[in-house]
């Protein structure tokens, strides 16, 4: 079975102060990784997709990487805005079609 | 209208209610996708539908009801719910099921069942 974990449950910044967020994976076969952002009482936005080990994506302040075993979402210099729940969600196996397994959620907070 | 709409975005229904949710998408997917989320908890796959043919039930109660017309629309049809129904049912579409392919998420409608 899918599993993916993602760590911390819950993290505090203050503004500018850049730091990292985990997502680990234990799949057979991963033909992708999602990463979204939540904000409170709103639909999952998408950021990233990753499919292959050492790859690496950016946008703004967040830059996505990805292993064999993880994915990292790291956060440089982040201002208030970036504040909201980041969801991890895998994609694995010949057979799964579209379904996405997602972790539980990384909720960021980032104080001014 | 852009993206994928959910209406109502909020509902509180009795035991014995029988209520529907819409989603429409306005991306030209073929794929669309009934999601739950329960606080603390991950995001639950419902139902997909591909090209309106369901394709996927994870073992969703009978109590929940999908229907898609078309590409374009998702229904969720609901009666005789539970309290621990309660959560966020969040629609999503792609451009087909199947790897690779990116889900878009809806807003969301946040459910009571009282």
């Amino acid at each position: 079975e899918d599993q993916v974990t993602q760590s911390p449950e819950a993290l505090r910044l203050q503004e500018g102060e850049s730091s990292s967020l985990n997502c680990s994976y234990t799949v057979s076969g991963l033909r992708g990784l999602f990463w979204y952002r939540q904000d409170p009482g709103k639909g999952p936005e998408f950021l990233f997709t990753l499919y292959s080990a050492g790859e690496e994506k950016e946008k703004e302040r967040l830059k996505a990487t990805l292993t064999k075993k993880e994915s990292f979402l790291h956060i440089t210099a982040p201002k208030p805005e970036d504040s909201a729940t980041y969801l991890c969600a895998v994609q694995a196996g010949e057979t799964s079609g579209s379904r996405l397994t997602f972790g539980e959620g990384t909720q960021l907070t980032v104080n001014p | 209208e852009t993206g994928v709409t959910q209406t109502p975005r909020h509902l509180v229904m009795g035991m014995t209610n029988k209520k529907s949710l819409k989603c429409e998408q306005h991306l030209g997917h073929n794929a669309m996708y009934w999601y739950k989320q329960s606080a603390k908890k991950p995001l639950e796959l419902m139902f997909v539908y591909n090209f309106k043919e369901q394709t996927e039930n994870n073992s969703v109660p009978s109590r929940f009801s999908p229907e898609c017309p078309n590409s374009s629309h998702l229904f969720l049809h609901l009666h005789t719910l539970q309290p621990e129904d309660s959560a966020l049912y969040l629609c999503a579409s792609s451009q087909a099921p199947g790897a690779r392919k990116t889900q878009y998420f809806g807003p969301g409608t946040r459910l009571l069942v009282l």
